[in-house]
């Protein structure tokens, strides 16, 4: 079983749409990451969390720390959203390496 | 991102034949990552290095090495490659040495393998 599990691994929506991705992992951790890469693209961090939640612009993370739990919201999806979206878990040890959700590939039509 | 370059972005190679790719950052931090991305994998750690001459090995390390004469280039080397080594690597750094628990990621390299 994998330390992180991501679902779901597809999801389609259409543009408007609120989305949720969820993100599950069984380790102990220091911080959570959510990621995005567009086709072809490189990865970018949207947000790092240790608690509670975060928003930027239309995306808002949470995360549950004694349900080892976060979720990706994105609130009035459009097309551009449409992209391989990652969570990764960091260690709480010294050596800053994350461990990584497989993806959730997200495409939004119009 | 300006701070942190991967070269080449493309390349195809031959079985068996040595194979280097550098990463190259602007920020000036210690902590530098190697990593591949497979379908049906989540990305998976190669090797990474807390500073000069200072590495270690990821979950993934063999058939890689890695080197760090300074501290702005992280190079990755597969020794004679194969095609399991097939895949799109990305380098990453963290500023955890100066208080930044942020990672950012190179642009990837798609490596072939024929």
């Amino acid at each position: 079983k994998n330390e992180v599990e991501q679902s779901p691994q597809n999801l389609t929506a259409q543009e408007g749409e609120f989305i949720t991705i969820n993100c599950s992992y069984s380790v102990g951790i220091s911080a959570l990451h959510w990621l995005q890469q567009h086709p072809g693209g490189g990865i970018v961090s949207l947000f790092m969390l240790s608690s509670g939640k975060k928003k930027h612009g239309r995306l808002i993370a949470t995360i549950n720390i004694q349900e080892k739990h976060s979720s990706l919201h994105i609130t009035a999806s459009h097309p551009r959203d449409s992209a391989v979206y990652i969570c990764a878990v960091r260690r709480p040890d010294n050596t800053d390496k994350l461990i990584f959700g497989t993806g959730t590939r997200l495409q939004v039509f119009p | 991102d300006a701070g942190i370059t991967q070269s080449p972005r493309h390349k195809v190679t031959e079985t068996g034949t040595p194979v280097t790719l550098r990463c190259h950052q602007t920020e000036n931090h210690r902590y530098m990552y190697w990593y591949r991305q497979d379908p049906g994998h989540g990305l998976r750690l190669i090797h990474y290095s807390y500073g000069v001459k200072d590495t270690d090995k990821g979950e993934v390390s063999d058939g890689y090495s890695v080197s760090r004469s300074k501290t702005e280039d992280f190079l990755l080397t597969l020794e004679s490659a194969t095609s399991s080594q097939t895949s799109v690597y990305f380098c990453a750094i963290s500023g955890r040495d100066v208080g930044l628990y942020g990672y950012t990621f190179g642009s990837g390299t798609r490596l072939t393998v024929v």
